[in-house]
């Protein structure tokens, strides 16, 4: 089992371009989370996918959009990128809904230059 | 509404000896809590997780932490550090979403404590 898997790994973009993220989940599990991690941060909740629809969403811009495809695969979306989106953005796979425990990517590191 | 105050942003142990990293929380629900650890660009691993049976929970590696209600809090502790421990560890707390539904989802860290352990 390959676990969570995110690509890229690193990235870096221009001010003002657009970056997508891309996540597939553990075996298994059909609901995937992204979250942003600030250097020196915990994790912020971006937002939340099942059956293809954004079930919760954290305090985060419009800028930021994400999809859920059929295989339960996820991407997120990054417009009119900022200096302060640079972080690690982490993608966390569960079982269903209902299910508390997330197993986590290992992250992609976007760099906004 | 839910949160987590993590009290120390760095512990620095012995190996050997004694680890104890402090986290109070607030939720508007019954919560989940759980302790995630990081190393260096790595992921985040889960270590333990209390969803309203035991108490006192076990984890991996030796590590365990004990729900106090009446303290809201969720300490994590392990007898002895070794030094494959030093990483970052946070605290996370979660419960239903959507006013009161059936739904989990958001997970809310704390800031994080980072572990040092000298030989």
């Amino acid at each position: 089992d390959a676990g969570v898997t995110q690509s890229p790994t690193h990235l870096i973009k221009t001010r003002g371009q657009q970056v997508t993220l891309r996540c597939s989940p553990k075996s298994g599990h059909d609901t995937v989370s992204w979250y942003q991690q600030a250097l020196g941060q915990g994790p912020q909740f971006i937002f939340q996918y099942y059956e293809e629809e954004e079930r919760q969403r954290g305090n985060f811009p419009d800028r930021f959009s994400g999809h859920q495809f059929p295989n339960y695969s996820s991407e997120l979306n990054v417009n009119a990128l900022l200096l302060g989106d640079s972080a690690l953005y982490l993608c966390a796979s569960s079982l269903d809904l209902d299910n508390t425990e997330a197993f986590f990517g290992q992250g992609t590191r976007l760099t906004v230059v | 509404a839910q949160s987590v105050t993590q009290l120390d942003s760095h512990v620095s142990v012995s190996e050997g000896t004694p680890v104890l990293l402090r986290c109070n929380y607030s939720s508007s629900y019954s919560p989940s809590l759980f302790w995630y650890v990081q190393h260096p660009n790595k992921g985040l691993q889960l270590l333990l997780k209390y969803t309203s049976a035991a108490t006192l929970v076990k984890g991996i590696n030796g590590f365990e932490a004990e729900f106090k209600k009446s303290e809201t809090s969720f300490h994590l502790t392990k007898p002895s550090a070794h030094m494959s421990d030093a990483a970052e560890y946070f605290c996370v707390v979660t419960g239903k979403g959507n006013a009161g539904g059936t739904s989990y989802g958001k997970l809310t860290f704390g800031q994080g404590t980072i572990l040092t352990v000298h030989p």
